[in-house]
């Protein structure tokens, strides 16, 4: 069974500048998270979908972050303008059932702003 | 959310069983309670998830009382690769992970 995919594994970026994060989750998962891991930190969760849907995305930074699910597999993250402080690891991760009881995580992708 | 306190780091030797404890008293009637480790430069991995009393897989075993205000996950043997940050999270439905335990194995 393929795991959790995440593109691209590094990136780096100036100040103001916008980048997006792709993740494929484990086919037939219905439910998909994004996480923000800063350095010395637990996973915060950003988003969190379930197939189409938003469950909850009350620790989303609206103004600068956003974040789509189409058709249900495949999720985007976007982060337009990037500020210092977004400088993290950022993980999706997808679980079977609507709970989020066990989740498969992907290895992340580290965003350095400058 | 049922917020969860576990210590902030610990140390064992090889083939010591390590215990960590993992306090979550405001648990709701529907979370269960779930572990995560995670290594460097990694996502975090499933580890195990109870309700109540004992659960055991071929990693770890889960220990959690009557009154579910409290868990502890065992690491029967550690050994060096086990190395790692453990996360306990309480759960039914939005996920919230916690600073974790940075256990270290020395040799």
């Amino acid at each position: 069974e393929a795991g959790v995919a995440q593109s691209p594994r590094y990136k780096i970026i100036e100040k103001r500048q916008s980048v997006a994060f792709w993740c494929n989750p484990i086919s037939g998962h219905a439910t998909l998270y994004w996480y923000q891991q800063i350095l010395g930190q637990g996973p915060k969760l950003l988003i969190q979908f379930q197939n189409n849907g938003v469950v909850d995305d009350s620790q989303l930074p609206k103004d600068r972050f956003s974040a789509e699910r189409l058709k249900g597999v495949d999720s985007t993250l976007k982060i337009q303008p990037a500020k210092l402080e977004d400088s993290a690891v950022y993980l999706c991760a997808s679980s079977q059932g609507t709970a989020a009881y066990e989740q498969y995580f992907g290895p992340g992708t580290r965003l350095t702003v400058t | 959310l049922a917020k969860t306190t576990q210590p902030i780091s610990m140390d064992s030797y090889e083939g010591q069983e390590v215990n960590i404890t993992c306090s979550h008293n405001n648990i709701a009637t529907n979370d269960y309670i779930t572990w995560y480790q995670q290594f460097p430069s990694q996502g975090p991995r499933f580890i195990i998830q109870g309700y109540k009393t004992k659960v055991t897989n071929e990693v770890a075993s889960l220990f959690i009382p009557a009154d579910r205000k409290s868990s502890t996950l065992s690491l029967p043997r550690v050994s060096l690769s086990d190395t790692a940050v453990y996360y306990c999270l309480v759960v039914s439905y939005i996920p919230t992970f916690g600073r974790g335990t940075s256990l270290i194995v020395h040799p």
